[in-house]
């Protein structure tokens, strides 16, 4: 049973484009995250929701946006997608909102924007 | 804006060799984490430390808080060639809900 799943797994897509990803946990949680991870690894938080609710929004472009539609759930729609935007996007999920709590992370959805 | 520096970047060393990997900060923490991240995968949580000095023990992994709870220590005893991969430290502030990542180690254990 996979606790965190994505969709898709890769993406390549065009400049200028709107995509979505999707991602889904098993594990009863009420938190969830988006953070994205560059080419030199590096990963930063983009968005927190806890139970749906919009948590941390931190200064992403506002061509990205989240949906949670109910507690299992994160959704990510990107529009206008750029060149920069090329990068391993990953859901996470934590029992609550509290950074004690372990952080399950999916296996990611590599995007590449040509 | 909130830094974690990882040293060293990459290391590569042979099976049976001991090494630590430093996660520093000028900010302190009220919490920090280590993940190892394999390829193509997402980062798997190790260990979470929240008060200065504590020091957690996972089979050959040592993880230490430093006092100041501003900088923490990855020691792996006797590497093994599963030890590989991208190791990340990540510090939380007090009153925040989020995770700041470091900069990352990438560990290769030769055989």
């Amino acid at each position: 049973d996979t606790a965190v799943s994505q969709t898709p797994k890769y993406l390549v897509t065009q400049m200028g484009n709107d995509k979505s990803i999707k991602c889904e946990q098993n594990l009863g949680h009420d938190t969830m995250y988006w953070y994205k991870q560059d080419s030199k690894k590096f990963l930063k938080i983009m968005f927190s929701y806890n139970n749906k609710e919009l948590i941390i929004n931190e200064t992403v472009p506002n061509r990205f946006s989240p949906k949670s539609p109910d507690k299992a759930h994160l959704n990510l729609h990107i529009n206008s997608l750029e060149l920069g935007d090329s990068a391993v996007y990953f859901c996470a999920s934590s029992s609550r909102l509290a950074v004690t709590d372990t952080q399950y992370f999916g296996p990611g959805t590599r995007l590449t924007v040509l | 804006t909130q830094l974690l520096e990882q040293s060293p970047q990459f290391l590569s060393i042979q099976e049976g060799e001991n090494l630590t990997v430093y996660c520093n900060s000028s900010s302190v923490f009220s919490s920090l984490q280590w993940y190892r991240q394999e390829p193509g995968e997402g980062p798997v949580l190790l260990v979470t430390v929240v008060t200065g000095g504590e020091v957690k023990k996972l089979k050959r992994l040592t993880f230490q808080f430093g006092d100041a709870r501003k900088d923490s220590s990855l020691h792996i005893t006797a590497a093994q060639p599963g030890d590989t991969g991208l190791y990340l430290c990540a510090g939380a502030t007090s009153g925040t809900y989020k995770y700041i990542f470091g900069t990352g180690t990438r560990l290769k254990v030769l055989a």
